[in-house]
């Protein structure tokens, strides 16, 4: 078993729709929980990190974390055609990144 | 004003002849990290350096090799590649190792044939 769990993709939504990313864990010991996008034949960006649960807004992303239940989300509000990408999850331990599969989106005009 | 710069973007190899992708950084970080990644696939490590200290992952096949002469620069070495190592190679950079924040280099994309 992974001890990061992506839901696959693809995700096809309207433009101006809210998407919802969801990544689940294994391992308890993660210290920080990051969300990447990654553009075709580019390499990942980091969008958002947190390290507590809760939530963390910025702009029209928010992401989420909830420790009890080991899951993670990002949501994406008022959707635009230029957030189609591959979202990634990442979750840090003793300065190691083990990242999920990624869930590819995108947003039709 | 590139920060993680990766040549070539793009490198076609022919079976078992050896191969070097070079990552070059701007924002003299201290940690420079290696990832391979497969079409639809996370990024997986195979190494990274802390300054000098060279450190592998368990699973990293000893076909992969890495060099740091010094901090601005980064490569990656493919002794004999086989058709399986075609895959996009990220090269990345951290302040500081456990630091969360990485920068990824574009990637360069690996052919084998």
């Amino acid at each position: 078993q992974k001890e990061v769990e992506q839901d696959p993709g693809p995700l096809s939504v309207p433009e101006g729709a809210i998407v919802s990313l969801n990544c689940t864990y294994s391992n308890s010991a993660f210290q920080y929980f990051m969300w990447y996008r990654q553009y075709s034949r580019k390499g990942p960006e980091l969008l958002m990190y947190t390290y507590s649960s809760g939530n963390k807004e910025d702009g029209r992303f928010t992401a989420q974390v909830d420790k009890s239940s080991k899951y993670i989300s990002l949501f994406i509000r008022d959707s635009q055609p230029s957030d189609s990408a591959t979202y990634l999850c990442a979750m840090i331990v003793a300065g190691k990144s083990t990242f999920g599969d990624g869930t590819t989106l995108t947003v039709k005009p | 004003d590139a920060m993680v710069i990766q040549n070539p973007r793009y490198q076609v190899t022919q079976f078992g002849k050896p191969v070097t992708l070079s990552c070059s950084q701007t924002l003299n970080h201290n940690v420079m990290y290696w990832y391979q990644q497969k079409s639809s696939q996370a990024p997986k490590l195979l190494f990274h350096y802390y300054d000098k200290d060279f450190n592998n992952e368990a699973d990293t096949p000893d076909n992969f090799q890495s060099r740091r002469p010094n901090t601005s620069f980064c490569f990656l070495d493919i002794r004999s590649p086989g058709l399986g190592d075609a895959a996009m190679y990220l090269c990345a950079t951290s302040r500081e190792r456990g630091n969360y924040e990485q920068y990824f280099g574009p990637g360069t994309r690996l052919t084998v044939t």
